[in-house]
């Protein structure tokens, strides 16, 4: 059983268009969130949602929003996509915040390619 | 201000021997939490080891072991007798209390280990 899932794992797209990458998680866990590793490899957190709220909103673009329908899920559209976009995002989730103690379950990525 | 430091970006070994992944980590919290992840070339992330700011002790876990020393603010992780399975980019993590209880990630540059048959 898949724990964390996101569709698409691959996205090619052009610039300008606006695209989704939803994510899934079957662990009951009460946090999610969104991280971007860049083609250096870097990871960077983007979002976090706790129990459907907004917690971590990391100097992101407006282009960029969350929307989380449910615990079990934390979608991320991005608006007008620039060339700069283009990474591999991951999502991810924890039990709670529990003050950052918890091991964090990352999904398989979803590498964002714009053209 | 928090931060993760990776100094080895590419370290190349040959199978069977050891090898030491360096993380230096700065935070101004008295509670706080290391992480080590996998990344293996398929690409997703894999939990290795959490360890918290009371907790010394080191670890081991088969050919796998930590050694955390909070009078250098290092968590170094070890792999013994490397294989070729090992291959991968390897990054240590941070997570402090301070961080307003978000669970927040700060990971280091990540340091990428191939392990040469």
């Amino acid at each position: 059983d898949t724990a964390v899932s996101q569709t698409p794992k691959y996205l090619v797209t052009q610039m300008g268009n606006d695209k989704s990458i939803k994510c899934e998680q079957n662990l009951g866990h009460d946090t999610m969130y969104w991280y971007k590793q860049d083609s250096k490899k870097f990871l960077k957190i983007m979002f976090s949602y706790n129990n459907k709220e907004l917690i971590i909103n990391e100097t992101v673009p407006n282009r960029f929003s969350p929307k989380s329908p449910d615990k079990a899920h934390l979608n991320l559209h991005i608006n007008s996509l620039e060339l700069g976009d283009s990474a591999v995002y991951f999502c991810a989730s924890s039990q709670d915040v529990a003050g950052g103690k918890n091991e964090q379950f990352f999904g398989p990525g979803t590498r964002l390619t714009v053209l | 201000a928090q931060k993760v430091t990776q100094a080895q970006t590419e370290i190349s070994v040959v199978e069977k021997e050891d090898v030491t992944l360096d993380c230096v980590y700065e935070t101004r919290d008295t509670t706080y939490y290391l992480f080590w992840y996998k990344q293996p070339p398929s690409g997703e992330l894999v939990f290795l080891i959490r360890r918290n700011s009371f907790d010394e002790q080191n670890e081991i876990s088969g050919r796998y072991s930590w050694n955390f020393q909070k009078s250098t603010s290092s968590f170094n992780f070890t792999i013994t007798a490397s294989q070729v399975v090992d291959s991968a980019v390897y990054f240590c993590a941070l997570s402090e209390l301070s961080s307003g209880n978000t669970g927040k990630l700060i990971f280091g540059q990540g340091t990428t280990l191939q392990v040469k048959p």
